[in-house]
């Protein structure tokens, strides 16, 4: 079945450092591609997506590209902030057509904490 | 727009007590709702999702179980609680393929 692996945490980064999370996943077919950001307490909140091979996902400083010879989706930063502490979770949805196609399946998330 | 409620926020609860967790969707028609676990320190264990009112699938054998009786609600009950169900539980709908939205989910403690 599907499945998604990601890098184990937590990571300690201090502000303004590059950040990269890894991210590679196992599906059937052609599967959209998510990150998902938690912070302290609260529910899930999307980050970035793609839904097709070599799409860019991109928001608030962050990027994600779909690499479908490599089966991957690694999150990354330039220059991480103190408020990007969070849990990351990268998470895939299966192909359409597929009895997959309802399930939306996460990574065991990844802690990130940035040092001031 | 779209919204999702959940409640309640947290939930102390003794071990063989019921429970009864309530999700509801607003602004969206015929959505794909789901229910995960997020034990402390781990990810998130998908536990049941709806296509459709009384379509259930289990995805893990449990003490749990989960009922649609209406298009945009979505109910995750127990008759016992076990000390292992304690955990960190989030309601998410989708409609299509494209994301996920999630409650603000509900922190269950079994004492």
């Amino acid at each position: 079945g599907n499945s998604v692996t990601q890098m184990e945490g937590p990571v300690t980064l201090s502000e303004e450092a590059f950040l990269t999370i890894n991210c590679t996943y196992t599906a059937t077919g052609y599967p959209s591609l998510f990150w998902y950001v938690q912070y302290p307490g609260e529910g899930l909140q999307l980050l970035l997506k793609a839904t097709k091979a070599d799409d860019k996902g991109s928001n608030k400083g962050f990027e994600a590209t779909y690499r479908k010879e490599t089966t991957s989706f690694h999150l990354e930063k330039g220059s991480v902030q103190v408020s990007d502490s969070a849990v990351y979770f990268c998470a895939l949805s299966g192909s359409k057509g597929y009895s997959s196609a309802s399930k939306i399946i996460f990574g065991s998330g990844t802690r990130l904490s940035i040092r001031p | 727009s779209q919204t999702i409620h959940q409640w309640p926020a947290t939930l102390v609860q003794p071990v063989g007590s019921p429970l009864s967790l309530e999700c509801t969707v607003e602004g969206t028609s015929n959505p794909n709702l789901y229910w995960y676990r997020q034990a402390a320190g781990r990810g998130l264990q998908l536990l049941f999702y709806s296509v459709g009112i009384g379509q259930i699938s289990s995805e893990v054998p449990q003490n749990l179980s989960a009922s649609r009786p209406q298009d945009r609600q979505f109910i995750l009950s127990s008759k016992k609680l076990l000390l292992s169900d304690s955990g960190f539980y989030l309601c998410a709908w989708m409609a299509g393929l494209t994301e996920a939205f999630f409650g603000q989910g509900t922190r269950l403690t079994v004492v």
